[in-house]
């Protein structure tokens, strides 16, 4: 089975600035990630598929990158609402175990 | 609007059984991929299985703690998946999601249900 590797667990950070998660697939998985996001009490939401396509509707400064067995997400000038838990996914399968985006 | 309702959760005994169901409305049912995720009080998104489209084979996948112990079927003429789950334990505790996975993007989960939680519990 293909484990998800996400760091950090916990990222504290301010409104404003950019932020970055990694993850990473202990074996390759090509461009098959995507990248959720999960407020309290509330369903996953699709971010990014395919390692680095923004699903519509999304805001541009959610962005996705890699290949292979390392991916990394960024959320550029990061605004209240995207404070959150961040998961990334292999090909409808494994999750990341998750990374929480609080408030510094 | 795509649409995944789940039902069946509820309070059961280790040991015991359970099935959930999910009611499919505002996409081609029958041409997704379903899947079922969960996802224990305070924990993470754990992938508890999937299943297939008809058309390329119907069969299903499941992870390693619940193999052998859950069935998921499905019923494209009502629109329904559903998850039989047998001698269940204290560790499957958590809220269930249905989700459906879209192949035009690189089967990710770009519908999901609001969860029906499932506690065992003696």
């Amino acid at each position: 089975d293909i484990q998800m590797t996400q760091s950090p667990s916990t990222l504290s950070a301010s409104v404003g600035d950019t932020v970055t998660i990694t993850c990473r697939a202990s074996q390759s998985i090509s461009g098959l990630l995507a990248w959720y996001q999960q407020k309290q009490g509330k369903a996953p939401k699709l971010l990014i598929f395919k390692a680095s396509s923004l699903k519509s509707g999304v805001p541009s400064r959610f962005s996705g990158s890699g290949s292979g067995t390392e991916f990394t997400l960024t959320i550029s000038s990061l605004q209240p609402d995207d404070f959150a838990t961040y998961y990334c996914q292999q090909f409808g399968g494994t999750f990341g175990q998750g990374t929480k985006v609080e408030t510094k | 609007e795509s649409q995944l309702v789940e039902s069946g959760g509820g309070l059961v005994k280790p040991g015991g059984s359970l099935r959930l169901s999910c009611a499919a409305s505002g996409f081609t049912f029958s041409n997704a991929w379903m899947s079922w995720v969960r996802q224990a009080p305070g924990k993470g998104l754990e992938w508890v299985g999937r299943i297939k489209r008809e058309s390329d084979g119907g069969t299903a996948d499941y992870a390693a703690p619940v193999k052998g112990r859950f069935t998921i079927s499905r019923d494209d003429s009502k629109n329904t998946l559903y998850l039989q789950m047998n001698s269940l334990e204290a560790e499957d505790t958590a809220l269930y999601y249905c989700c459906s996975g879209n192949s035009g993007l690189g089967d990710a989960f770009d519908v999901w249900g609001q969860g029906t939680r499932v506690t065992v519990s003696s």
